[in-house]
């Protein structure tokens, strides 16, 4: 059991550049999230979606758009990436109870 | 506006000490708390997780919750090396699904 994948690892991206970061869950948990950590802002919620077919905007959703097709994907695509974009990117679910963490995507736009 | 804060350290702590780090938060309906431990270029562990007033205890690591003074705080004793982190607390209300998190306080234990 895998968990929470997600891909890539990392990605050196040039400014201007379309981008999707991947992130799959094999629990079948309904609730899903995408974060940015940037050093001395903690993690800051960009999009989530409680079910399949749903989503939702958090607290830093501009330039960022994400669907949910499926209940085990939420892709995360930056339409035209910016250097403020430049961060460490966790996917996430929930079960309802508590959250659990991918292992990361570091992107850093140029 | 949903707030959690910590203390941002560094919390230095001796090996074999017991480490206390605490969390206060904004929102009153908040029902659900988690100790989350990250390590260095590493994603967010659940660690623990606390969803009534009193102890919770697991291995070295005990939980305590005070909803009343809206407080929660994470223990770990026989602080080991291995422990030294950044512990990230968060909540979450019984009416969405969204989580809030504090900024963290890293901890460092010393040999």
């Amino acid at each position: 059991i895998a968990g929470i994948t997600q891909a890539p690892t990392s990605q050196i991206l040039a400014a201007g550049r379309r981008m999707t970061l991947r992130c799959t869950q094999d629990m079948r948990h309904n609730a899903m999230y995408w974060y940015r950590q940037d050093l001395g802002l903690g993690l800051r919620l960009i999009h989530y979606s409680n079910t399949a077919g749903t989503t939702g905007k958090g607290e830093v959703p501009d330039g960022y758009s994400v669907s949910r097709a499926n209940t085990d994907d939420f892709p995360l695509t930056l339409a035209s990436a910016v250097p403020s974009q430049t961060s460490v990117y966790f996917c996430a679910s929930s079960d309802g109870r508590e959250q659990f963490f991918g292992p990361g995507t570091r992107l850093t736009v140029l | 506006q949903k707030e959690v804060e910590q203390n941002s350290g560094p919390l230095s702590v001796p090996e074999g000490a017991i480490a206390s780090l605490n969390c206060t938060y904004s929102d009153r309906v908040s029902q659900s708390f988690f100790w989350y431990r990250q390590y260095s270029g590493k994603s967010p562990e659940l660690i623990m997780s606390i969803y009534s007033n009193g102890d919770k205890e697991d291995g070295r690591f005990t939980a305590q919750l005070n909803k009343a003074s809206q407080y929660v705080s994470l223990l770990i004793r026989d602080s080991q090396p291995s422990d030294s982190a950044t512990y990230l607390c968060a909540v979450k209300d019984n009416y969405g699904q969204n989580f809030v998190f504090g900024p963290g306080t890293r901890l460092s234990v010393l040999p």
